[in-house]
């Protein structure tokens, strides 16, 4: 079985610029993950979709963060403008479903903001 | 709001030693599950145990097991037979239900990061 797989594996990019983040969940995965880990912090959930529809956005910066989970496969995650605060690995995440399903976790994307 | 607190930043133990590695956490809900989660420098998050807050007897994984006081909402996971490869940071996580749904959201706490000595 496949895993979750991201990419980049990094990134670094200059203060107000943007960056983009892709995700492929495990196959048949209905609910997607996106958590930012920063440096010496556990994971923070950003955002929660369930199929192609959002179930929990309520700690993501929605002036600069978005996400999109088109078809209800694969995902994106942008920031535009980027701050030096958005360093940070980017991890993302699918189960088979929204209750207690094991969550299957990618590489995650390291972003390096300067 | 749920919180969840390792207070150990930092821990080292010989190869084929035993290792207790602490976590607490703070909820008002009768229903809920427990995570511990291994993360290696290539940075990918591994689940290592889990844990059913209705169910009494601790879950077991081979030399992992934890001790779970749901009373003192305390979570500990013990490492037996410590080995080179279990050098990493593991984390404490926190499921409950949300809402009136099938809602679940995964908690983490800071982070303890074991380094097994040869």
């Amino acid at each position: 079985e496949a895993g979750v797989a991201q990419s980049p594996r990094y990134k670094i990019i200059e203060k107000r610029q943007s960056v983009a983040f892709w995700c492929n969940p495990i196959s048949g995965h209905a609910t997607l993950y996106w958590y930012q880990q920063i440096l010496g912090q556990g994971p923070k959930l950003l955002i929660q979709f369930q199929n192609n529809g959002v179930v929990d956005d309520s700690q993501l910066p929605k002036d600069r963060f978005s996400a999109e989970r088109l078809k209800g496969v694969d995902s994106t995650l942008k920031i535009q403008p980027a701050k030096l605060e958005d360093s940070a690995v980017y991890l993302c995440a699918s189960s088979i479903r929204v209750n207690n399903s094991p969550l299957h976790f990618g590489n995650g994307t390291r972003l390096t903001v300067t | 709001a749920q919180t969840v607190t390792q207070s150990q930043p930092e821990m080292s133990v010989q190869e084929a030693e035993t290792v207790t590695l602490s976590c607490t956490y703070d909820t008002s809900e009768n229903n809920y599950y427990l995570f511990w989660y291994k993360q290696p420098p290539s940075r990918q998050m591994i689940l290592v145990i889990r844990q059913e807050a209705y169910k009494q007897q601790n879950a077991t994984e081979n030399r992992f097991s934890v001790n779970f006081q749901k009373a003192a909402k305390s979570f500990s996971l013990k490492i037996s037979d410590s080995q080179l490869g279990d050098t990493a940071m593991y984390f404490c996580a926190f499921m409950k239900h949300r809402g009136g749904g099938s809602n679940y959201k995964l908690t983490f706490g800071k982070g303890t990061l074991l380094t097994v000595n040869p």
